[in-house]
């Protein structure tokens, strides 16, 4: 139980160009998603929570334009990093937080992950 | 504002030999505790997590984890080594409010054959 998917697992894409990656809760309903990026060899850096139906909130530092959040749905938050650049090349996680019998009170379930490369 | 402190980034064991892995943590209020386990190119999975019920707490794979308030701690250990537990292992701190976790540098555990 409390299984978070993400996709693409891994994705290469064009300097400038814009990528989404989808995060789904796919047994619980997600009230709240967390997205990460993380450096080799790095600890977890948070970049913003979303809250279904409503805008993210975006950790000091991170732009917001530049990595658009969406959560339509309990199920459902996308990560779009636009018009991207080498510098964007990283591993981002994403996490859930729910409800249900399946899901610990306030234990984020995370996603495999997403490896982005920037040519 | 949260922090947690693993000391050793690195730790190193024989198969067999006991794991034991340090986390302390600076919370104001009563904290939920969690030890997360990440294989290479992989996300976190849960090993447990600590909620104020029994200070010892029981996860998956063989790992404990005893939460000291005196001492501001939440060390995690396993008994007995497996070659399967080589992995880079995060500790990390909620206090509940927003759940955000505030997460340590990590420990990478290596295991000699």
């Amino acid at each position: 139980g409390a299984v978070v998917s993400q996709h693409p697992s891994r994705v290469i894409c064009k300097s400038g160009t814009s990528v989404k990656i989808e995060c789904r809760s796919l047994d619980f309903q997600a009230t709240t998603m967390f997205w990460y990026r993380q450096f080799p060899k790095q600890s977890l850096m948070l970049m913003a929570t979303s809250n279904e139906g409503s805008k993210a909130t975006y950790e000091q530092g991170v732009e917001k334009d530049k990595f658009l959040i969406n959560h339509a749905s309990l199920t459902l938050s996308t990560l779009t990093v636009t018009s991207a650049h080498p510098e964007d090349s990283s591993f981002y996680i994403c996490s859930a937080i729910g409800q249900g019998a399946l899901v610990g009170r306030g234990t984020q379930y995370f996603g495999p992950g997403t490896r982005l490369l920037v040519l | 504002a949260q922090s947690v402190t693993q000391l050793g980034s690195h730790v190193s064991v024989s198969e067999g030999a006991l794991v034991l892995l340090r986390c302390n943590y600076s919370s104001s209020v009563p904290p939920y505790l969690f030890w997360y386990v990440q294989y290479p190119n992989q996300g976190l999975q849960l090993l447990l997590k600590y909620t104020s019920a029994a200070t010892l707490v029981k996860g998956i794979n063989g790992f404990e984890a005893e939460f000291k308030k005196s001492e501001t701690s939440f060390h995690l250990t396993k008994p007995s080594a497996h070659m399967s537990d080589a992995a880079e292992y995060f500790c990390a701190v909620s206090d509940g409010g927003d759940y955000k976790l505030s997460f340590g540098a990590g420990t990478t555990v290596t295991v000699r054959a």
